[in-house]
């Protein structure tokens, strides 16, 4: 089967470092996502990975390690507008674009 | 740009209406996608459809259906809408399976059934 765990809620305090982490079960793997959700509004695309390693896109960076079914978001130099749902998914192998999402990481950020 | 359009932001319906929820995208993507989404309960697939006229159950199916007769367009119809299905819906879009190909959004539709 398929199952995705995430910690439901994280507060951190901007300008600070936070890691919020995903751990998966899949049979099969085609990668993991990351999205951003600001209340109200639909999930917005943050990252793919794919291969083991860290992936670094500006303040935000991802890593995966697929022998451990893990994967982390690392979100630097936080601001308020940081503070934000935020879902790791990944495909379901062999059914065309169906991802499944964890329940989503609720991150605040404090001043 | 990138462009996933529901028709109905915020709705109020009452127990026992039929709901047509409607999603456009302009992306010519094969892949089209409803979820629901509940607090504590993240993101459910209820129905996801690959081509035209072709559509499969997700997780969830159970009160819905859905329609898609053209390639842009993939509809939610909640046949007989009940409290428990009130929700906020997703629609998503995505090209066909491939490594990295990600899903777009909607700015979703906020159902209230009363």
């Amino acid at each position: 089967g398929q199952n995705i765990d995430q910690p439901t809620e994280m507060t951190a305090t901007e300008g600070a470092i936070v890691q919020i982490n995903c751990t998966y079960q899949t049979s099969g793997f085609n990668g993991l996502f990351w999205y951003q959700q600001h209340a109200g509004e639909a999930p917005t695309f943050l990252s793919y990975n794919v291969l083991d390693g860290l992936e670094e896109k500006g303040r935000f960076s991802s890593f995966l390690s697929r022998s451990k079914g893990y994967s982390y978001l690392l979100l630097k130099e936080l601001q308020m507008k940081d503070s934000a749902s935020y879902l790791c998914a990944v495909p379901i192998y062999n059914q065309g674009g169906k991802l499944i999402f964890g329940q989503g990481t609720e991150l605040s950020v404090k001043p | 740009d990138v462009k996933v359009t529901q028709s109905s932001r915020y709705l109020v319906k009452r127990t026992g209406e039929k709901v047509f929820l409607e999603c456009v995208q302009d992306m010519d993507h094969e892949n089209m996608f409803w979820y629901r989404q509940d607090p504590g309960l993240g993101l459910r697939l209820i129905y996801f459809s690959y081509d035209v006229k072709m559509k499969e159950k997700g997780d969830i199916p159970e009160g819905y259906s859905v329609s898609r007769e053209k390639k842009e367009r993939f509809s939610l119809i909640l046949e007989s809408a009940s409290t428990n299905q009130t929700s906020m819906y997703l629609c998503a879009s995505s090209p066909p399976t491939g490594p990295g190909n990600t899903i777009y959004f909607g700015e979703g539709s906020w159902l209230t059934v009363v």
